[in-house]
């Protein structure tokens, strides 16, 4: 049981190029989530998915793209990165547990664009 | 406006001693959780409190859930090097429950 995967674990983009961050994990939670963490501002949520084929944005969502097909994977595509998506990301599942949505999250995806 | 602001923002302290970390909002939430977080990994959960007035306690960590459930505290007592690390407060707003606001972090420091 690995739990929540996230590849790659560093990443140097130039400003402009695109890619895609993975997510997927083994636990079969319906609900999964992307985060954004920077320094002094704590976790920012960019976008989350409630289900198979159902996404919505979150707090800053402006230059990413989700989709999710699977169960299993929440791919978050940048666009044309800019510096300002510096960040260190991170992916996390979670499912109704008996009182909350209790999150567990993967080890995170360092990014820096140049 | 950060909907969640945690307090301190930085506590460097010595084995032993005990430590209260704060987290504050004016909204009122369903529930709320702390992660502690160490370098290069992802936050792992601590606890979740979803009734007002709900302490929880964690061997030497004790938390607690405001009355009106807009404020939360973690205790630490006889701190260890191994509590070293971030402690984010994180909460679902009523009728969001699949979503969190995460807070500021408290990092945290205990020094042998």
């Amino acid at each position: 049981n690995a739990g929540v995967t996230q590849t790659p674990k560093f990443q140097v983009l130039k400003t402009g190029q695109s890619m895609t961050l993975q997510c997927a994990q083994d636990m079969n939670h319906e609900y999964m989530s992307w985060y954004r963490q920077d320094p002094g501002m704590g976790l920012r949520l960019i976008h989350y998915s409630v289900g198979a084929g159902i996404t919505d944005q979150g707090e800053v969502p402006n230059g990413y793209n989700v989709s999710r097909s699977t169960t299993e994977d929440f791919p978050l595509r940048l666009l044309s990165a800019a510096p300002s998506q510096t960040s260190v990301y991170f992916c996390a599942s979670s499912y109704s547990g008996a009182s909350a949505y209790e999150q567990y999250f993967g080890p995170g995806t360092r990014l820096t664009v140049t | 406006t950060q909907l969640l602001e945690q307090s301190p923002q930085f506590l460097s302290i010595q084995e032993g001693e005990n430590l209260t970390v704060y987290c504050n909002s004016s909204s009122v939430f369903s529930s709320l959780q702390w992660y502690r977080q160490e370098p290069g990994e992802g936050p792992v959960l601590l606890v979740t409190v979803v009734t007002g007035g709900e302490v929880k306690k964690l061997k030497r960590l004790t938390f607690q859930f405001g009355d009106a459930r807009k404020d939360s505290s973690l205790h630490i007592t006889a701190a260890q090097p191994g509590d070293t690390g971030l402690y984010l407060c994180a909460g679902s707003l009523t009728g969001t429950a699949s979503k969190l606001t995460f807070g500021t972090g408290t990092r945290l420091q205990v020094t042998l």
